[in-house]
This record gives C-alpha cells, structure tokens and sequence, in this order.
C-alpha cells in the first residue's frame, strides 16, 4: 500500500540547534515528495519539493529535505533552529502515475523551538 | 498574485442550517482541491477538481456534502444540513498540474463552527 509517515508527533529543540523533522513513504516507483509548513490559524505554505535529480533539496526560510530512495526517506532539516520556526510541518507526497494529481500528506508534526 | 482566496475566513452557524463556503483558485491554476482539518483526523481531502470536473469526490463524507465549480476561477463546497461534527478547518488549495510536478497552494481556510 501507498502511504507517508511521519513518526514523530512532536519534535522539540533548543533555539540555535540543528532540526530535523522525519517523513518516510512507502510507494513503488519514483515519487514526488514535499514539505509543508502550518502556523498557527494559517493555511499550509509549501517549502520544498523534491521532484528528481540532486537528492538534496534548498528550500524557503533556510530549510533543506533529503530524498534518500535506498532509505525511503525525506527528511526535513535545517542547521540553526529559530523560534520563530515553531510550527506544524507535514510531509505530502503524489503518487507516480498518468492523471495522478492528489497529494497524500502525513499526520503532521509539531515543531517547538526552545528559546 | 493574490494566492488562493477563500471566504468567510469564519462562520458560525447552527445545527441544521446551509453552509456554503467559496474559493477562488490561483488564476491559471487547473487543479482545485478541497481538505477538512481536524484535531483528531488531520487533514482530510474531500474532492477535487481538474478543469472543473470532479475527478475524485471519494473523500467527502456524505451525501449532506456536496462541491461544484462552474468556472475556472470559482468553486464552492456547501453542507446541508449541517452538523456539529461538521465543525473543522476548510481548507481549498490549487495547483498547475500541467505537466507539472503539481505543487499545491493553500488558502487561508474556513473555520466553521457548528452548534
């Protein structure tokens, strides 16, 4: 079965440390991946998406996601955490096939940032 | 451009009432998608569209739901009748799904209270 997970719920991190917010899927073929970001009382914002090639991926706000097929893994990352930074991420992916448009996106993980 | 536009940013109304929440996709968008977000069953796809046909509406939860888009720039998601349970974040999001890699954009949301 097609799915994305993300397994962590929450995630907490002193300001200034490095982040990392975990996503892994499970989909035969060679998906396209992405990372959402939620604030409080806001619709989602995109922040990067990894279609092919380079298997790290810059995107806004200094965060980076690393595609890793063998792992089937897209985490988020990013190396100086802020406050500002809290907030609720999820991980999405579409699913390869003709006329597929749908983006399944996991549970969601908080991301507190300790000043 | 204006992003995704979406209205009443609220409503609240009583059990048993219609609800017809709007969205105007990004212009030049083919894909409209609609999501419930909930606390307890995240982010939920109701339906979406591609140029203004409903290619899968599997997500929405009864017959007391129903979407439409008449044209490219206008969409529109109504309850009838309502329920608390119905109660939740109304989000529609749009993408570009021609021969794209199909990023979707968010809008603000729709919080709808039931009572």
């Amino acid at each position: 079965a097609q799915s994305v997970a993300q397994p962590e719920d929450q995630v907490n991190v002193a300001e200034g440390n490095p982040l990392t917010v975990k996503c892994t899927y499970s989909v035969s073929g060679n998906p396209y991946l992405f990372w959402y970001v939620q604030y409080p009382n806001r619709g989602l914002q995109f922040l990067l998406k990894y279609i092919t090639g380079d298997n790290l991926v810059k995107g806004s706000y200094g965060f980076e996601a690393e595609f890793n097929k063998s792992q089937t893994s897209f985490h988020l990352k990013k190396p100086s955490a802020l406050v500002s930074d809290s907030a609720l991420y999820f991980c999405a992916v579409r699913f390869p096939g003709a006329g597929s448009y749908q983006l399944t996106f996991g549970k969601g993980t908080k991301l507190s940032v300790i000043p | 451009d204006a992003g995704v536009i979406q209205s009443p940013r609220h409503e609240v109304t009583e059990m048993g009432q219609e609800v017809t929440l709007r969205c105007k996709p990004i212009s030049g968008h083919n894909s409209l998608f609609w999501y419930r977000q909930t606390m307890m069953r995240g982010l939920e796809l109701l339906i979406y569209f591609n140029n203004n046909v409903p290619i899968d509406d599997s997500g929405m939860p009864e017959d007391r739901f129903s979407a439409k888009m008449p044209n490219a720039s206008f969409s529109t998601l109504k309850i009838q009748p309502s329920e608390p349970r119905d109660s939740a974040v109304y989000f529609c999001a749009s993408s570009l799904t021609s021969g794209s890699e199909g990023t979707q954009y968010f809008g603000p949301g729709t919080r709808l209270t039931v009572l």
